[in-house]
């Protein structure tokens, strides 16, 4: 059975402060690891797909990295608005469909 | 925006009664997903259509059902409620590949609260 876990489940930081954020996986076979954001009461917002260890991918101050047993969420210079939820999926070859298992989330709070 | 839509937004019930929520998904995809968040769980897949077809299943309970239709919308049938139900219901959309891990594009949600 696929597992995620994601630390911390809450993080503040001061504006400009950069972190990371960590999503730990058990998977048979990763067929895909994705980023979302979800901001309070609104649906989860795609970033980023890794397939393979050693993979990174860039959005504005976001840079997704993974080795085989885990991905980091890296936050260069945030600001207020990047405020929201992260959360970590992974897809496992052996999974039936292509259902997503999900990590329960970290909750980023950037002060100004 | 995703491109995904979800009727309704919001559903307010009690227990005992049966909804329907409705799914869009965007345009060419042939796959729908269907997941619960609860404030307790995070993010649950409950089941899966590929073109009508039932692909995959979850935890789904019995008492939730769903369909895809000809025009590819889907349709999550919850009956009997309880209070528990109370959730974010969300559908998201994808191609549909088989190959490769392919990502899948989320709807608003309907939150869903049974009195």
């Amino acid at each position: 059975e696929d597992q995620v876990t994601q630390s911390p489940e809450a993080l503040r930081l001061q504006e400009g402060e950069s972190s990371s954020l960590n999503c730990s996986y058990t998977v048979s076979g990763l067929r895909g690891l994705f980023w979302y954001r979800q901001d309070p009461g609104k649906g989860p917002e795609f970033l980023f797909t890794l397939y393979s260890a050693g993979e990174e991918k860039e959005k504005e101050r976001l840079k997704a990295t993974l080795t085989k047993k885990e991905s980091f969420l890296h936050i260069t210079a945030p600001k207020p608005e990047d405020s929201a939820t992260y959360l970590c999926a992974v897809r496992g070859q052996e999974t039936s469909g292509s259902r997503l298992t999900f990590g329960e989330g970290t909750q980023l709070t950037v002060n100004p | 925006d995703s491109g995904v839509t979800q009727t309704p937004k919001h559903l307010i019930t009690a227990t005992g009664q049966r909804v329907t929520l409705r799914c869009s998904p965007r345009s060419g995809d042939l796959s729908v997903y269907w997941y619960q968040q609860s404030l307790d769980q995070g993010l649950q897949f409950l089941i899966q259509y590929y073109n009508g077809e039932e692909r995959a299943k979850g935890n789904i309970l019995e008492r939730f059902s769903a369909q895809q239709f000809p025009d590819l919308h889907s349709e999550l049938n919850l009956s009997s409620l309880e209070l528990g139900d109370s959730a974010l219901y969300f559908c998201a959309s994808n191609p549909g590949l088989t190959q490769g891990g392919n990502e899948q594009f989320f709807g608003p949600g309907t939150r869903l609260t049974v009195l």
